[in-house]
């Protein structure tokens, strides 16, 4: 989406590596998260953000650690990657919540092996 | 605490058929809400919004009422076109304890057939 861009697009990596994933905008827009949509489960929130260097967990954040170090970046590590982290993961970005909502990003499809 | 409940489907229906995706909500305050459509390998794209009691949101043909009454955000549109098959969120701004976040329905998948 505009003003909101996520890298890679497509990741295959082997269990037990460390992997990152990348959130940019450009909104200037406060608060940012990260999610992970699996069939079934729908999106379930792994770690969101309020400020820079302001970051707390959300619903799933077992094996997962993230990174606000300036407004337009939020990353995403997984320490020691497992087979139960392939997903596909969105971040978000908002200023209000009532009144805008979320912008997504357009995700990043994880495989590990 | 806050929650969704959207109709799961899959939902199928023809072109030109009426469309309605029932939401109800559980929250306390006064919260917003929205549907969002996810269309095949795509992120989420916020569709239409209500941010007040009675409001309705429209978009594309799609609309859908702030119901306080019911709890309920139904999403309706006229007349579907095969363009319109994706899947689609109903969610709600967080209140009290929740305000940093919004809360998802698990989605419903909607597929039209010419």
């Amino acid at each position: 989406d505009a003003g909101i861009t996520q890298s890679p697009r497509h990741k295959v990596t082997e269990t037990g590596t460390p992997v990152t994933l990348r959130c940019h905008q450009t909104e200037n827009h406060r608060y940012m998260y990260w999610y992970r949509q699996d069939p079934g489960h729908g999106l379930r929130l792994i770690h969101y953000s309020y400020g820079v260097k302001d970051t707390d967990k959300g619903e799933v954040s077992d094996g997962y650690s993230v990174s606000r170090s300036k407004t337009e970046d939020f990353l995403l590590t997984l320490e020691s990657a497992t087979s139960s982290q392939t997903s596909v993961y969105f971040c978000a970005i908002s200023e209000s919540l009532e009144d805008y909502g979320y912008t997504f990003g357009s995700g990043t499809r994880l495989t590990v092996v | 605490g806050n929650s969704v409940t959207q109709m799961e489907g899959p939902v199928t229906l023809s072109e030109e058929a009426f469309l309605t995706i029932n939401c109800t909500y559980t929250a306390t305050g006064y919260p917003s809400l929205f549907w969002y459509v996810q269309y095949p390998g795509e992120g989420l794209q916020l569709l239409l919004k209500a941010t007040k009691a009675d409001d309705k949101g429209s978009n594309k043909g799609f609309e859908a009422t702030y119901r306080k009454e019911t709890t309920s955000f139904h999403l309706e549109k006229g007349s579907v076109q095969v363009s319109d098959s994706a899947v689609y969120f109903c969610a709600l701004s967080g209140s009290g304890g929740s305000n940093y976040k919004l809360t998802f329905g698990k989605g419903t998948l909607l597929t039209v057939n010419p």
